[in-house]
């Protein structure tokens, strides 16, 4: 199972909107509506931000969002803020009970 | 509060095995699946497996088969992975995370379990 591909990094100025992309295939993005995104400062656990490809946890600001085209998911950031920087992974459901995680992006907040 | 609460950092030599356990607290142990994410320093998460802490049911990543076990003692709300073999490239943290029963994502995580493997 090969990790699903995202951009090293991304950065925007804050107020900005930034998006990240995770490309897969069909045996995991493509093939389910089962697509993660998590947020994970230094030294901290990973958290929850989207899941479902667009829905939102409880809590999580209404500014992160996401979708899903074909194999490829994306999270969108609107309104950056300074918290906002941080790692970002995506996560697929990959059929028989199984995940793959995405290759991470960094996040920068100029 | 709902938590999991991982054992401590571990250093092992090479060849030998690791068992790290995960204490959840504050919702039904037996609801919810465990599963097992490890991060080498540097690096992106790299799902593992998991364990159904009800029946003792367990999936692995095909990567870890024959090197991982996960298993589960319900009468003190833990979950545990073991895993032999240890090479250097294991030295990672290694997180448990809990998924909701009719969801697909991982809805709290322990803190991490940092474990080092070194001559």
């Amino acid at each position: 199972q090969s990790a699903l591909t995202q951009p090293r990094s991304v950065s925007g100025s804050p107020g900005q909107s930034v998006t990240i992309s995770c490309t897969g295939t069909s045996s995991d993005v493509g093939g389910y509506n089962y697509v993660s995104w998590y947020q994970q400062h230094p030294g901290k656990a990973p958290k929850v931000r989207i899941y479902d490809v667009s829905k939102r946890p409880s809590g999580v600001p209404d500014r992160f969002s996401g979708s899903k085209s074909g194999n490829t998911a994306s999270l969108t950031i609107s309104g950056l803020q300074a918290e906002d920087e941080a790692d970002y992974y995506c996560c697929s459901y990959a059929g028989s009970y199984t995940f793959v995680f995405g290759t991470g992006t960094k996040v920068t907040v100029l | 509060q709902v938590q999991l609460v991982q054992s401590g950092a571990e250093v092992k030599k090479p060849g030998a095995s690791v068992k790290v356990s995960c204490k959840a607290s504050g919702y039904s142990f037996t609801g919810y699946y465990m599963h097992w994410v490890r991060q080498a320093p540097g690096q992106g998460l790299e799902w593992m497996g998991w364990i159904n802490p009800n029946s003792g049911g367990t999936n692995y990543a095909q990567k870890f088969q024959g090197r991982v076990t996960m298993t589960r003692d319900t009468s003190i709300s833990t979950a545990y992975m073991e895993l032999s073999r240890l090479r250097s490239d294991d030295t990672a943290v290694y997180y448990c995370a809990i998924r909701p029963a009719t969801y697909w994502y991982f809805d709290l995580w322990g803190r991490g379990t940092l474990v080092t493997v070194s001559s």
